[in-house]
Order: structure tokens, then sequence, then C-alpha cells
């Protein structure tokens, strides 16, 4: 079985401000996929990041970036310089060899003027 | 890049009639796809996974014979859920791989709000 937990239910920052998003998995698989996904207001889910469970280099996107450490079984996405635009939810994915995705309960991000 | 299309986007209907959705990749051939489904502030679950050509997988707990899937081509399946009743109102979200990408990400439609009244 596979598990995803975000442990933040709801975070509020002032724009400007950087913001850590954690995500914590549980798989048996030693293959397996981590997602990062947006979902603004609209509902739409918005792919940001996929990382394979053998790449544990850290990755830089603009204001995004995303700490993976399989050590700890974790995948932290930081957001630097927040903006009122990056008010959403956002949820933390896995994806083993069987090939379904389990999400985390997502966490939501409210950035104030 | 990959775009998937699910329509209707919304949808009001009265308890006990059928909604079709459609979820259609638009650019890409898909031997599989996914119906997740979201509870307002909820995270999103998985209903089943659709294969092209043959039954779809239902995951614990859903009612096969009230969601009826269909992945008739390789490029689109539908969702139908059959004797509606508001307890089905939710957000139903496909997503779709690329075939012959089995290690990519997936596509997401951009999700159909049902509504049953």
């Amino acid at each position: 079985a596979q598990k995803v937990t975000q442990a933040q239910t709801e975070i509020s920052v002032v724009e400007k401000e950087d913001v850590t998003l954690d995500c914590v998995y549980e798989t048996r698989d030693t293959t397996y996929y981590l997602f990062w996904y947006k979902q603004p207001p609209s509902g739409e889910l918005v792919f940001l990041i996929r990382r394979n469970s053998f790449d544990e280099q850290n990755e830089i996107s603009g204001r995004y970036s995303w700490n993976f450490q399989k050590s700890t079984s974790s995948f932290n996405f930081t957001i630097t310089a927040s903006q009122v635009v990056d008010s959403a939810v956002y949820f933390c994915a896995l994806k083993g060899n069987a090939g379904k995705s389990t999400f985390g309960d997502g966490t939501t991000l409210t950035v104030k003027p | 890049g990959a775009v998937v299309s699910q329509h209707p986007s919304r949808v009001i209907c009265k308890s006990g009639t059928s909604v079709k959705i459609e979820c259609r990749s638009l650019d890409f051939q898909a031997t599989t796809m996914f119906w997740y489904r979201q509870f307002p502030k909820q995270s999103l679950m998985l209903m089943a996974t659709s294969n092209e050509g043959s039954k779809a997988t239902y995951e614990q707990g859903v009612e096969k014979d009230k969601f009826l899937i269909n992945h008739a081509s390789l490029t689109l399946s539908t969702l139908t859920v059959t004797s509606a009743h508001p307890e089905d109102s939710s957000f139903y979200i496909c997503s779709a791989r690329e075939q012959g990408r089995a290690n990519y990400g997936y596509t997401f439609g951009s999700g159909t709000r049902l509504t049953v009244v």
C-alpha cells in the first residue's frame, strides 16, 4: 500500500514571504514517481513537477523549488517570494509500479497581499 | 504538449437521471485513463482505471453499476453516472497517459462539477 501525507492542511502567508509545503510518503516499491500539482479555485489540476525515485537532485524552477530526500521519504515544495496568484490547493502524489496515483489530502495555501 | 479535454465542465441534473462525462486525449493516444472524484475540500480519490478495449478496473467501494466506464477508443473514455442522487454531487476528474510513455506524468482534464438536485 502507498500513502501520501501532507500534514499542513492550511497555510497563510503574506505576499513575498517564502513558504514550504511538506509531503511525506510511504511505499514498498523501489521505483516510484513523485508529483506536485496545483489546483487553483477553478478546479483544474496543473502539473508542476515529476521526480523519479532514483533522482534525488533538488530542482529549482523560477520561484519554485523541490527538496527530495529519500532518507526521510519526503518531497517538500518551497515557493520563494510568494505571490497572491500562488493561492491554491497543492497536492503531492505518488505513483508506484502499478501505475496508480495516490494523492495527499492537499495543502490550501493563501497568500495575502 | 499533451492535452486532455473533459466535457462538460459543469452539469446540473435531476435526481434519478444519468449523466455522461467525456474524457478525450486531443493530441495523443491513451491506452489507460483514470477517473478521480473529489469531494469539497478533500483530496482526489481514484475511482477506476479505464483500459481501452477492456473492462475498467474499479477501486474498492466504487459501484461499477452506478459509475459506468467505457473506453471505446484510444482517445476517448466516458464515465456515466447512472440514476444520479444528490450524494453523487462532486468534482470528477480524468487523467491520461500518452501511450508508450509509461514513466511520464499524467495529464489531467479540467474536471466536471456535477450537481444533482
